[in-house]
């Protein structure tokens, strides 16, 4: 079965500390690779992908993720948070074949930056 | 540049009503996918929606059902509701088939007693 697993449910960290959110994914097919945030009472904010190429992406606000075929696994990495990074964060995957574009999300992740 | 939005906000129904929730895409985006989010999980996917035509659809019952219209909008009807579909209700648009990055919507939090 094809799904995505994100190993913390909960991270604590404290401000200006690095973060790391872990992914894993199962799928047999090839797959395009996805973090959204999502913060309190608001919809999902695409925070960076991975499609195809080089296997490190970063997002403008310094996050950064590395695809890892033969680990199935697309961490996620922050040098130094901020509290304002302070909200939940799921890893996707599309099926990189086919019409249809659903993504398979994890349970998410809530990433909390203290003082 | 119009982003996804979605209305109502928020929305409290009985067992066994129906509710109708609507999505407005993002500007030039022709493909609509809604997915439900119950609380402390992730999304799950419903179905998805291409030039007015279902084009996928997830592990969700006959009753919820949607439609998707010239201009690209799109509604999400749910018949009977159960209390398990009590959830945050996202929109998504992206622009062609087969497009791998979607946008998300704000949202509808549907509340049923």
């Amino acid at each position: 079965a094809q799904s995505v697993t994100q190993l913390d449910s909960q991270v604590p960290v404290f401000e200006e500390a690095p973060v790391e959110l872990r992914c894993n994914y199962s799928s047999s097919v090839s797959v395009y690779l996805f973090w959204y945030v999502q913060y309190p009472n608001q919809g999902l904010q695409l925070l960076l992908k991975y499609l195809s190429g080089s296997t490190l992406v970063e997002s403008i606000n310094g996050f950064e993720a590395e695809f890892n075929k033969s680990q199935t696994s697309f961490h996620l990495r922050k040098p130094s948070v901020h509290i304002s990074d302070t909200a939940e964060y799921f890893c996707a995957y599309a099926v990189s074949s086919g019409s249809a574009r659903q993504l398979t999300f994890g349970s998410g992740t809530q990433l909390t930056v203290l003082p | 540049e119009t982003g996804v939005t979605q209305s109502p906000t928020h929305l409290i129904k009985t067992r066994g009503q129906q509710v109708t929730l609507r999505c407005s895409s993002q500007s030039g985006h022709n493909t609509v996918s809604w997915y439900q989010q119950a609380l402390g999980q992730g999304p799950q996917f419903i179905f998805q929606y291409y030039r007015e035509e279902e084009n996928g659809r997830g592990n969700f019952p006959p009753r919820f059902s949607g439609l998707q219209f010239p201009n690209y909008s799109s509604e999400l009807n749910v018949n009977a509701l159960e209390l398990d579909d009590s959830a945050l209700y996202l929109c998504a648009s992206s622009f062609g088939q087969g497009q791998e990055t979607q946008y998300f919507g704000p949202g509808t939090r549907l509340l049923v007693l």
